[in-house]
């Protein structure tokens, strides 16, 4: 059984640039949620998808916007970089009906210049 | 809107102490919560949680009991190791099962 993987592992931009994250879920898994952390903080909730719809959202302006796959991969796309969007960004899979069990993926480190 | 409030940190203690970190929390309805660890250079892991109101999460000697009187869910250890030395986030997730909401973690140092 595989897990979550996410690639790249880091990241730069500049101010202004898009960036696209990916996120393969872990085996059998037909949920993903997307979170930002930055430096010294805790997660924040950015999305999920469920069968390729978006399922839920945070507190994120519509510049950080997503896409699931059939094979229940994903990705995080994110318009207009800002200073601010310098973070890690994880993905976790989980099952729908079992959402309380989620797997994290190791992370993408995007640094905004 | 839902929240979780977290004790702050570094938390420095030696081995074979009892450890708490607290946690309360804001929701509507009937949330679940969780406690994640995070070790140094890996990702974050499910720890323990707990569904609904008096049920008590345990995994490897930690513990934490859903209040709702007091909107807490407390963690505890009877005896730490070093190997425990990570940082802890407390967390909640809405009635809905669609939004997650972690507190901002807590780091925990155990000397030998």
């Amino acid at each position: 059984e595989t897990g979550v993987t996410q690639s790249p592992t880091h990241l730069i931009k500049t101010r202004g640039q898009q960036v696209t994250l990916r996120c393969s879920s872990q085996s059998g898994h037909n949920t993903v949620s997307w979170y930002q952390q930055a430096l010294g903080q805790g997660p924040q909730f950015i999305f999920q998808y469920y069968r390729e719809e978006e399922n839920g959202r945070g507190n994120f302006p519509p510049r950080f916007s997503g896409l699931q796959f059939p094979n229940y991969s994903s990705e995080l796309n994110v318009n207009a970089l800002e200073l601010d969007d310098s973070a890690l960004y994880l993905c976790a899979s989980s099952l729908q009906g079992t959402w309380e069990t989620q797997y994290f993926g190791p992370g993408t480190r995007l640094l905004v210049l | 809107g839902d929240s979780v409030t977290q004790m702050e940190g570094p938390v420095t203690l030696s081995e074979e102490a009892f450890l708490t970190i607290n946690c309360t929390y804001t929701a509507t309805g009937y949330p679940s919560l969780f406690w994640y660890v995070q070790y140094p250079g890996e990702g974050l892991q499910l720890l323990l949680k707990a569904t609904k109101a008096d049920d008590k999460g345990s995994n490897k000697g930690f513990e934490a009991t859903y209040r709702k009187e007091t909107t807490s869910f407390h963690l505890e250890k009877g005896s730490v190791q070093v190997s425990d030395s990570a940082v802890y986030f407390c967390a909640l997730s809405g009635d809905t099962g669609n939004q997650f909401y972690f507190g901002t973690g807590t780091s925990l140092t155990v000397i030998p």
